[in-house]
């Protein structure tokens, strides 16, 4: 498909374990992005990757929270030590230009709705 | 510091109605405002986008208005349909460091 998409969809995982969560963005979009979103709440910035380098990484909650591009494509959001407050979808977007201009949509993939046991 | 208030926080309308949603935002220097619709269990998706020098913009039955001088911009929705039931999120980006303010939408609950 040519949308954004994220692996894996549902993840539970115990308190105290690390977990990886994958973005593969549209082809071509050289922004990324990773929010968080706890049910019934806003969206949460994460982080914001332009091409391979994370020029924002302002939203990340911890240090238990990293995140990498490789290739200008596949991003990975890494949690470790993982806690329950963790519990949320983690949505990521990708967008062709810059974050923010006049011309800049976000597409969003489905989310991973990771829980914390 | 930049916000983005939005009203009201749920709305609850019948098939075929209109309405409209307000954004309040304190975002400066304003560089562009979108809406997105956000159906139950999915990612967001845009429907407009205007900048400092549009005052208005539809996409179907959605129209979109922007007053910069107020820092309001509203969505009205006509002749609501099932399928509008939804999340509709307001967000404004920052000239200065184009930083996306995001607000925490208005769910909205079209009734048959």
């Amino acid at each position: 498909g040519a949308g954004v998409s994220q692996s894996p969809s549902n993840k539970v995982t115990e308190k105290g374990k690390d977990v990886e969560l994958r973005c593969d963005p549209i082809s071509g979009h050289t922004a990324l992005y990773w929010y968080r979103q706890s049910l019934g709440q806003g969206l949460e910035f994460l982080i914001y990757f332009q091409g391979n380098s994370a020029p924002d990484k302002s939203g990340l909650p911890s240090d238990r929270f990293s995140a990498e591009r490789t290739g200008g494509s596949v991003s990975t959001l890494t949690i470790q030590r993982t806690q329950q407050e963790d519990s949320a979808v983690y949505l990521c977007a990708s967008s062709p230009s810059s974050r923010g201009g006049p011309t800049d949509t976000q597409y969003f993939g489905p989310g991973t709705r990771l829980t914390v046991l | 510091k930049n916000q983005v208030e939005q009203s009201p926080q749920s709305l609850i309308i019948l098939e075929g109605k209109n309405c409209t949603l307000q954004c309040n935002y304190t975002v400066s220097p304003f560089s562009n405002l979108r809406w997105y619709k956000q159906d139950t269990g999915r990612g967001p998706v845009s429907l407009t986008i205007m900048t400092f020098s549009e005052n208005t913009k539809s996409n179907g039955r959605y129209t979109a208005t922007l007053d910069a001088d107020t820092k309001q911009s509203s969505l009205h929705i006509t002749a609501s349909q099932l399928s509008d039931s939804a999340s509709y999120i307001c967000v404004v980006s920052a000239l200065s460091n184009y930083q996306l303010i995001w607000g925490a939408g208005t769910k909205l609950i079209i009734k048959p």
